[in-house]
């Protein structure tokens, strides 16, 4: 089966442009994440979808990042205007449940100059 | 607040020794908890789960242990080979929680 298709894999883009990432999970799994890793930290969950619909977004820094998730398929996470500390790898998880091991996509690396 | 502490940010060992890596939390109660490896420039691959009622898990080379008293777990790979080099990430959830990761422990197998 394919795995997790995140695009772009590498994005540097100016202050106050705008950026929007996607993530195809693999077929068939409701539940999709998106997790963050900023230089020298840990990676930190932003939000998960099930399905269509927003389970927990209580990790999205601000309102400058919007996620969707079109149909209960693809998903696309949005930063507008990006701001220099929104910079790092934004990585994309699928998983058939909550409690099973989590299929993480390659990620995209985000510099923000 | 909750705090996930793995060993030592780098540990070198000798191929065909038994790799331990050790995985510490504190203000947390999981209900399970999951432990992934990370190459450079890719995403986590996930390895094995183990859930609150269990005490040992095991796949392959792999196992892991789960102590809710100690609040630790450990993660062993035996007759470790260069090709186990990578960072180990372990990551605890529950029902109400999200998969919460800690930093990582860069795994080096010296031929």
């Amino acid at each position: 089966e394919a795995g997790v298709t995140q695009f772009p894999s590498h994005s540097v883009i100016e202050k106050g442009q705008t950026v929007t990432l996607r993530c195809d999970p693999i077929s068939g799994h409701d539940n999709l994440y998106w997790y963050r890793r900023v230089m020298g930290k840990e990676i930190k969950f932003l939000l998960h979808f099930v399905k269509e619909s927003k389970q927990d977004e209580s990790g999205m820094p601000n309102n400058r990042f919007l996620a969707e998730r079109t149909g209960g398929t693809y998903s696309t996470l949005k930063v507008q205007p990006a701001e220099l500390e929104d910079s790092g790898v934004y990585f994309c998880a699928s998983s058939h449940a909550r409690n099973y091991g989590y299929t993480f996509g390659s990620g995209t690396r985000l510099t923000v100059v | 607040s909750q705090k996930i502490e793995q060993n030592s940010e780098a540990l070198n060992i000798q191929e065909g020794k038994t790799a331990t890596l050790t995985c510490n939390y504190t203000n947390y109660s999981p209900a399970y908890l999951q432990w992934y490896r990370q190459d450079p420039g890719r995403g986590p691959v996930f390895l094995l789960l183990i859930r609150e009622n269990e005490k040992e898990k095991r796949k392959e080379r792999l196992k892991v242990t789960f102590d809710t008293t100690l609040k630790q777990s450990l993660f062993h790979i035996t007759a470790s080979q260069p090709a186990d080099s990578a960072t180990y990430l372990c990551a605890l959830g529950g029902s109400a929680r999200q998969l919460t990761f800690g930093s990582g422990t860069q795994l080096t197998v010296l031929p």
